[in-house]
């Protein structure tokens, strides 16, 4: 069965600070897809990076980076400097490659970035 | 393009009553889905479809009902409310053949008293 962990339900961080929100994923397809969301206050989800399973190669994004380790079967997001703005749920997800293509999510982890 | 929009954005339901859920997508996509977001569980899925026409069962879909008339539309149907059902429910729409993510809606509030 497909799972994701993400075992941070919440972090506070004082601005400016580095924060790396952690994924761990459980597939047993070679072809599958990991994702990351931001869910602000007004609830929305905001597409952040879309990382197939054959692609490891870290990404950076601004402040943002991720880190996609398949032998560890994680996929962590770092967030650099980080501002009040950043301050929402971040769920990471991971998605079948063929079938329904359906995602999996995890719980979510609640940042709080404190001025 | 408006991408995927979700009607209503909050309702109160006695318990008891029903309603539907629209989604609207105009992106072509020929799948779509139905989740639900409870708080410390992330989203679970309802109701999924891969074409018009055709719907499936996804992880939580006791006392949902779905219908997919037109490509562009997914309903979800709750026939007889429940407290329990009191959740945030988001549709997303996904091209499977192309490289993309799925595309979410808005977000539907509901609350059941």
């Amino acid at each position: 069965a497909q799972k994701v962990t993400q075992a941070q339900t919440e972090i506070s961080v004082v601005e400016k600070e580095d924060v790396t929100l952690d994924c761990v994923y459980e597939t047993r397809d070679t072809t599958y897809y990991l994702f990351w969301y931001k869910q602000p206050p007004s609830g929305e989800l905001v597409f952040l990076i879309r990382r197939n399973s054959f692609d490891e190669q870290n990404e950076i994004s601004g402040r943002y980076s991720w880190n996609f380790q398949k032998s560890t079967s994680s996929f962590n997001f770092t967030i650099t400097a980080s501002q009040v703005v950043d301050s929402a749920v971040y769920f990471c997800a991971l998605s079948e490659a063929r079938g329904t293509y359906k995602y999996i999510f995890g719980t979510g982890t609640r940042l709080k970035v404190l001025a | 393009n408006a991408g995927v929009t979700q009607t209503p954005k909050f309702r109160v339901l006695k318990t008891g009553q029903s309603m539907t859920l629209l989604c609207a997508q105009d992106m072509n996509h020929e799948y779509m889905y139905w989740y639900r977001q409870d708080p410390g569980m992330g989203l679970r899925l309802i109701h999924y479809s891969v074409g018009e026409g055709t719907t499936a069962k996804g992880e939580v879909p006791d006392g949902y009902n779905v219908s997919r008339l037109k490509k562009q539309n997914f309903l979800l149907g709750l026939e007889s409310a429940a407290p329990s059902q009191t959740s945030v429910y988001f549709c997303a729409s996904r091209d499977p053949g192309r490289n993309t993510e799925a595309f979410f809606g808005q977000g539907t509030r509901l609350t059941v008293v």
